[in-house]
């Protein structure tokens, strides 16, 4: 089955600590995106890849950092830098081409601070 | 700024009974605007994408419709399992990034 996977489910994260987010998608779109979720709010981009080898900072980029070294992944790190981490992060991929610039969401990543 | 309102926030219906979801936006030219369904601690859920004013699309209880300004989402006879919440996108022409709304949260009451 095709589809977007991200690991792990949860997450916890203590003071100082980086960890990486992972997501994985096996629909081969050149582009993927990484979102975060807070309650009450709309979903916010944190990096998106058009290409690999390349990615460009979202609107809350700050805290954050991405690698896009093979199409199919794309991993997130949540630094130290990022002193409110707690949140629902969502992995998203799409396209090329008018039709097929549909964003696919994974199932998510909860992070919760120790 | 791309920007997209939805509204009510909040919304409780009795099986059964219609209901019609809004969601407000300005953009730099319109490329698509899409609808999303989320069930709580899952990823969005693809339903709709709608390109130009005018245009309708429907799958089962639902219909998504598309004018200058805004977009509906309607549910004719709900059921229990469409409650959800309900998001709605839109995206910018020479633009691949989406700007979403806050969504509505919908339940229904059997």
């Amino acid at each position: 089955d095709g589809g977007i996977t991200q690991s792990p489910k949860y997450l916890f994260r203590k003071e100082g600590q980086n960890v990486t987010l992972s997501c994985e998608q096996n629909l081969n779109h050149d582009a993927m995106y990484w979102y975060r979720q807070d309650p009450g709010q709309g979903l916010r981009l944190i990096y998106y890849s058009q290409i690999v080898n390349d990615f460009q900072k979202g609107d809350i980029a700050e805290g954050y950092s991405v690698s896009r070294e093979k199409k199919e992944s794309f991993p997130l790190t949540v630094t130290s830098a990022q002193k409110n981490p707690t949140a629902f992060y969502l992995c998203a991929s799409s396209g090329s081409g008018t039709v097929q610039e549909t964003q696919y969401f994974g199932p998510g990543t909860r992070l919760l601070v120790l | 700024e791309d920007q997209v309102t939805q509204s009510p926030e909040a919304l409780r219906l009795q099986e059964g009974e219609s209901s019609s979801l809004n969601c407000s936006y300005t953009v730099s030219g319109l490329r698509g605007l899409f609808w999303y369904r989320q069930d709580p601690g899952k990823g969005p859920e693809f339903l709709f994408t709608l390109y130009s004013a005018g245009e309708e699309k429907e799958k089962e209880r639902l219909k998504a419709t598309l004018t200058k300004k805004e977009s509906f989402l309607h549910i004719t006879a709900p059921k229990p399992e469409d409650s959800a919440t309900y998001l709605c996108a839109v995206q910018a022409s020479g633009n691949n990034r989406l700007a979403f709304g806050k969504g509505n949260q919908v339940v229904v009451i059997p």
